[in-house]
């Protein structure tokens, strides 16, 4: 009965390949998000959706594309991996604005990608 | 330019120790959210504080939100081993709830 589950844990590829990142929320969340952690474990946001509709997209390459089938999924597809794309990523997910005052996230486990 | 500043960077203390981590900004947050990320793991909620000059008691850690609602401190009594990681401050601006920021974190590591 995890919160927020991703998969894999870990993904190992290439550069040059296309890798997805999948993440499910059963929370009833609103809204939905990718961070990127580097080596230094700055948590960085990438994107975040509310209710299947694109609300941030920070500048990140076009590589990365995420997809928003219903509001419990938020998956990230990366198009020809680079080896600076090696790191952790995190989905989370939180309430939507309105139902609540704050912005609690919660969080994945994160998906260590190493490009080789 | 990161929105939210968190210092020290690292600290290494010993059992029984106590300490205060700081997370500052020149913004203005509608609440500020204090988050514990251990190794291979994901960042957990510990505490969100939203009047400004809140103080929240979590057992031995108390939490402040700055009257300005610019700042918060988390302070540990008497730290123990298990409370070893990185502490992350987070929030988001008034006129964008969905843009969560976080700080680049305090890693604390707790000697027994």
């Amino acid at each position: 009965d995890t919160a927020v589950s991703q998969t894999p844990k870990y993904l190992v590829t290439q550069m040059g390949n296309d890798k997805s990142i999948k993440c499910e929320q059963n929370l009833g969340h609103d809204t939905m998000y990718w961070y990127k952690q580097d080596s230094k474990k700055f948590l960085k946001i990438m994107f975040s959706y509310n209710n299947k509709e694109l609300i941030i997209n920070e500048t990140v390459p076009n590589r990365f594309s995420p997809k928003s089938p219903d509001k419990a999924h938020l998956n990230l597809h990366i198009n020809s991996l680079e080896l600076g794309d090696s790191a952790v990523y995190f989905c989370a997910s939180s309430p939507q604005l309105g139902r609540v005052m704050n912005t609690e996230a919660f969080f994945g486990q994160g998906t260590r990608l190493t490009v080789v | 330019t990161q929105l939210l500043e968190q210092s020290p960077q690292f600290l290494s203390i010993q059992e029984g120790e106590n300490l205060t981590v700081y997370c500052n900004s020149s913004s203005v947050f509608s609440s500020l959210q204090w988050y514990r990320q251990e190794p291979g793991e994901g960042p957990v909620l510990l505490v969100t504080v939203v009047t400004g000059g809140e103080v929240k008691k979590l057992k031995r850690l108390t939490f402040q939100f700055g009257d300005a609602r610019k700042d918060s401190s988390l302070h540990i009594t008497a730290a123990q081993p298990g409370d070893t990681g990185l502490y992350l401050c987070a929030g988001a601006p008034p006129y964008n709830n969905n843009d969560m920021r976080f700080g680049a974190g305090t890693r604390l590591t707790v000697k027994p």
